[in-house]
């Protein structure tokens, strides 16, 4: 079974600054990987997917992410942090295969001004 | 495309009754469909998956008798929580996808508080 972890429930980053947030997984096989976004009070929102392909994936608000095979993770960054980036994170990912979707813990992201 | 819609977004009822969360697929034909429940600061726990026209599939210490999914068409599943207590307060969302093993779609989510 795949696992998804994502360390620091609570991310702080100054307007501006870079966001990084950290995923790793253990998948015996190809996975599909996922990031979502969800902001209070609602449901998730897909900002990037990684199926097969290009490992840079490129997606909604200036987000992206890159699939590394030899460190099993796929890391989302966006250069420059804005206020309304503030929001619950989650990594996710499927086994090629599997129906279920593995969920991380999440990161709360809290931009300061 | 691809919009999963959830209704009601809110419910309060009180302790021993039950309670419908209907999820739909707006613009495509889901053949799964997901319910998922998230606890205040938690991730999303996957309770069971439901495929059109057959049982669900529960996942383990889930009770099926407490929550009765039905997914009677290709664009509804409901879930009913039945004889609601206070500990069954939570977010639900449900998720929507045309190949199983690929991308979920997922509702806006069922605030549900018992009291």
């Amino acid at each position: 079974a795949q696992s998804v972890t994502q360390l620091g429930s609570h991310v702080s980053v100054s307007e501006g600054a870079l966001v990084l947030l950290r995923c790793n997984y253990s998948s015996s096989v190809p996975p599909y990987l996922f990031w979502y976004v969800q902001y209070p009070n609602q449901g998730l929102q897909l900002l990037l997917k990684y199926t097969t392909g290009a490992t840079l994936v490129k997606g909604i608000n200036g987000f992206e992410a890159e699939f590394k095979k030899s460190e099993t993770s796929f890391h989302l960054t966006k250069p420059s942090a804005h206020m309304s980036d503030a929001a619950e994170y989650f990594c996710a990912v499927i086994e090629y295969g599997n129906n279920r979707l593995a969920f991380g813990k999440g990161n709360q992201v809290v931009v300061i001004p | 495309g691809a919009v999963v819609s959830q209704h009601p977004s809110r419910v309060i009822c009180k302790s021993g009754t039950s309670v419908k969360i209907e999820c739909r697929s707006l613009d495509f034909q889901a053949t799964t469909m997901f319910w998922y429940r998230q606890f205040p600061k938690k991730s999303l726990m996957l309770m069971a998956t439901s495929n059109e026209g057959s049982k669900a599939t529960y996942e383990q210490g889930v009770e099926k008798d407490k929550f009765l999914i039905n997914h009677a068409s290709l664009t509804l599943s409901t879930l009913t929580v039945t004889s609601a207590h206070p500990e069954d307060s939570s977010f639900y969302i449900c998720s929507a996808t045309r190949d199983p093993a690929y991308e979920q779609y997922f509702g806006p989510g069922t605030r549900l508080t018992v009291t």
